[in-house]
């Protein structure tokens, strides 16, 4: 599909794993979001790429977190020591350009994470 | 920083009831303003938007929303809900390269 896609959809990882969650945004598309979805709330921004590079980290909610998209296409969503506050869905999104423009930002389905 | 509060997180109805939710945002400057829905199972869909220009926006599936700026409010309708509008609809503002989103309306249509 043309889509954004992630994997895996599903995640269970014990208290201290580390884990990787991946984005495989639409083709061509610029700009690229990381957001977490805790139960029951609304998305929470993570971190955005303009192509390969991080402009904006701020809502990363500890060092434990770390983002990269090295070629400026796929994405990795990194979690070092999992912790049980860390169970959220994480939520990709790309937009065609970069700024504001007049264009919405494509969801992907998410990745479920639960730290068990 | 921009934020967004929406109200009644759970709103049951009957088919062909009208629905409206409300939204209330703080951002301080230009706004882009959007309406994204849910369905069960699914990804985030874009519902409408508003960026500029007529304050009353159409969007997919008959639903709209208006822009009023003196109350800094996007709230969202349909006049005639269906079945299929079972969703989590939630309400967000973009600025500085990101959105921010409301806690979001469960919304439960009953045949």
């Amino acid at each position: 599909g043309a889509g954004v896609s992630q994997s895996p959809r599903y995640k269970v990882a014990k208290r201290g794993q580390d884990v990787a969650l991946r984005c495989d945004p639409i083709s061509g598309h610029v700009s690229l979001f990381w957001y977490q979805q805790a139960l029951g709330q609304g998305p929470e921004f993570l971190t955005y790429f303009q192509n390969e590079a991080q402009l904006d980290k701020s809502g990363l909610p500890s060092d434990r977190f770390f983002a990269e998209r090295p070629e400026g296409s796929v994405s990795t969503l990194k979690i070092q020591r999992t912790q049980q506050e860390d169970s959220a869905v994480y939520l990709c999104a790309s937009r065609p350009r970069s700024g504001q423009g007049h264009t919405e930002a494509f969801f992907g389905q998410g990745t479920r994470l639960t730290v068990v | 920083a921009q934020s967004v509060s929406q109200h009644n997180h759970h709103v049951i109805l009957s088919e062909a009831a009208s629905l409206e939710l409300g939204c209330n945002y703080s951002y301080g400057g230009t706004v882009n303003l959007f309406w994204y829905v849910q369905y069960p199972g699914q990804h985030l869909q874009l519902l409408l938007k508003y960026f500029s220009g007529d304050p009353l926006v159409k969007g997919i599936k008959g639903f709209e929303a208006e822009f009023i700026k003196s109350k800094f409010s996007f709230n969202l309708r349909k006049p005639s809900v269906q079945w299929s509008d079972t969703a989590e609809y939630f309400c967000a503002v973009g600025g500085n390269n990101r959105l921010a989103f409301g806690k979001g309306n469960q919304v439960v249509v009953i045949p």
